[in-house]
């Protein structure tokens, strides 16, 4: 049981280049969420899907799009990167419908700088 | 809408010490309330959390928080620190109606001092 896994761990992009994270969770949870942690700001919730086919913008969804591609993955895609997005990038999920009650499973962690 | 406040960034405690890291929300209804733990290098994992009943939860690795409506808190405590709970801890509410949004607190770094 892997849990929840990101790709790729590290990335270093140029200003207005495109690239897509990566999320997985093998929990068979129902609902998944991207986050962006930056110094001193604590974790912010940047999209989120409560099920398969559904997403919904978090606090800070700006700059980014993400796809529910199957109960198991959750992409987040950046179609111009600025300098302003460099930061670490969280994937989670949780069980049940998106409860505010449930418990979330936290990956790894992706760290992006953008130059 | 939520808030969490951390005071204070870095705590330090020596080994065996009482651990005592605050937290306080504002939520006009009535939350969620959890605490995580960030290892280094390592993703969230949840100490503990509140949702209703009992106000003194009790989680992982002896770590325990109350919940008291009166002052908005929900303290995290531990009797007795060991080197292993060297971390980063994050605090986080939720409110109990809609969608699963955690508002994150701004995170407090324990170091133990052997």
């Amino acid at each position: 049981n892997a849990g929840v896994t990101q790709t790729p761990k590290f990335q270093v992009l140029k200003t207005g280049q495109s690239m897509t994270l990566q999320c997985a969770q093998d929990m068979n949870h129902n609902s998944m969420y991207w986050y962006r942690q930056d110094p001193g700001m604590g974790l912010r919730l940047i999209y989120y899907s409560a099920s398969e086919g559904t997403t919904d913008k978090g606090e800070v969804p700006n700059g980014y799009n993400v796809s529910r591609l199957n109960k198991r993955e959750f992409s987040l895609r950046l179609e111009s990167a600025a300098p302003s997005q460099t930061s670490v990038y969280f994937c989670a999920s949780s069980d049940g419908p998106g409860l505010a009650v449930d418990t979330q499973y936290f990956g790894p962690g992706t760290r992006l700088t953008v130059l | 809408a939520q808030s969490v406040t951390q005071l204070g960034s870095h705590v330090s405690v020596s080994e065996g010490a009482l651990v005592l890291l605050r937290c306080n929300y504002s939520s006009s209804v009535p939350p969620y309330l959890f605490w995580y733990v960030q290892y280094p290098n390592q993703g969230l994992q949840l100490l503990l959390k509140y949702t209703t009943g009992a106000t003194l939860v009790k989680g992982i690795n002896g770590f325990e928080a109350e919940f008291k409506k009166s002052e908005t808190s929900f303290h995290l405590t531990k009797p007795s620190a060991h080197m292993s709970d060297a971390a980063e801890y994050f605090c986080a509410v939720s409110q109990q109606t809609g969608a699963n949004n955690l508002f994150f607190g701004t995170g407090t770094r324990l170091t133990v001092i052997p």
